[in-house]
């Protein structure tokens, strides 16, 4: 069964070190997401991708925060500066094309503790 | 904004009884879906069962089933014959009619105990 892979699974950095998460959702899958998890809370929608195009970006901290689709199909999300405050989880997720489509699977996440 | 609560941060079932989680969520819109996802630990979420706000039938997926009340704005989810596996984190989630963006609440640790 296709599943969505991101690495590294775990990343331990230093306050104003810049972090970068990826993702590889499932073949085929046009749009793909970048949620942030803190410890006690539900999933934060943080960028979607329609292909290469950023479609919402509203709630992603652009002065630190980056993310890029290049080719339509993996995704790396950067940070930089990191800051204590990003200490979470980062799932990505990936749906079928579609602007309706309203399945998303889940990647097994990327775990960033900044000390 | 549309928002989804979760008041029940942990629950425990006896493995083979039954349990429900409680859901509700504020909107103004009349049509959207709303979901419940499994995050067991250290391990990716899953789609547990999904409900379109214009069905009145509530969604049944073998052992899980919702109660959708649209007008108390309530979505809760039960599990009958509770096993071990179920044990894990379950989130509500909200989505408008048009989009794809999800709304989680904060979600609810369920314990089965043998």
């Amino acid at each position: 069964e296709a599943e969505v892979a991101q690495s590294p699974r775990y990343k331990i950095t230093e306050k104003s070190q810049a972090v970068a998460f990826w993702c590889d959702p499932i073949s085929g899958h046009a749009t793909l997401y970048w949620y942030r998890q803190i410890l006690g809370q539900g999933p934060e929608l943080l960028v979607q991708f329609q292909d290469e195009s950023v479609v919402d970006d509203s709630q992603l901290p652009k002065d630190r925060f980056s993310a890029e689709r290049l080719k339509g199909v993996d995704s790396t999300l950067k940070i930089q500066p990191a800051e204590l405050g990003d200490s979470a989880m980062y799932l990505c997720a990936s749906s079928p094309s579609g602007y309706n489509s309203d399945t998303q699977y889940f990647g097994p996440g990327t775990r960033l503790t900044v000390l | 904004a549309q928002t989804v609560t979760q008041s029940q941060p942990e629950m425990s079932v006896q493995e083979a009884e039954t349990v429900t989680l409680s859901c509700t969520y504020d909107t103004s819109e009349s049509d959207y879906y709303l979901f419940w996802y499994k995050q067991p630990p250290s391990r990716q979420m899953i789609l547990v069962i999904r409900q379109e706000a214009y069905k009145q039938q509530n969604a049944t997926e073998n052992r899980f089933s919702v109660n959708f009340q649209k007008a108390a704005k309530s979505f809760s989810l039960k599990i009958s014959d509770s096993q071990l596996g179920d044990a894990a984190m379950y989130f509500c989630a909200y989505r408008r009619e048009y989009g794809n963006k999800l709304v989680f609440g904060a979600g609810t640790i369920l314990r089965v105990k043998s």
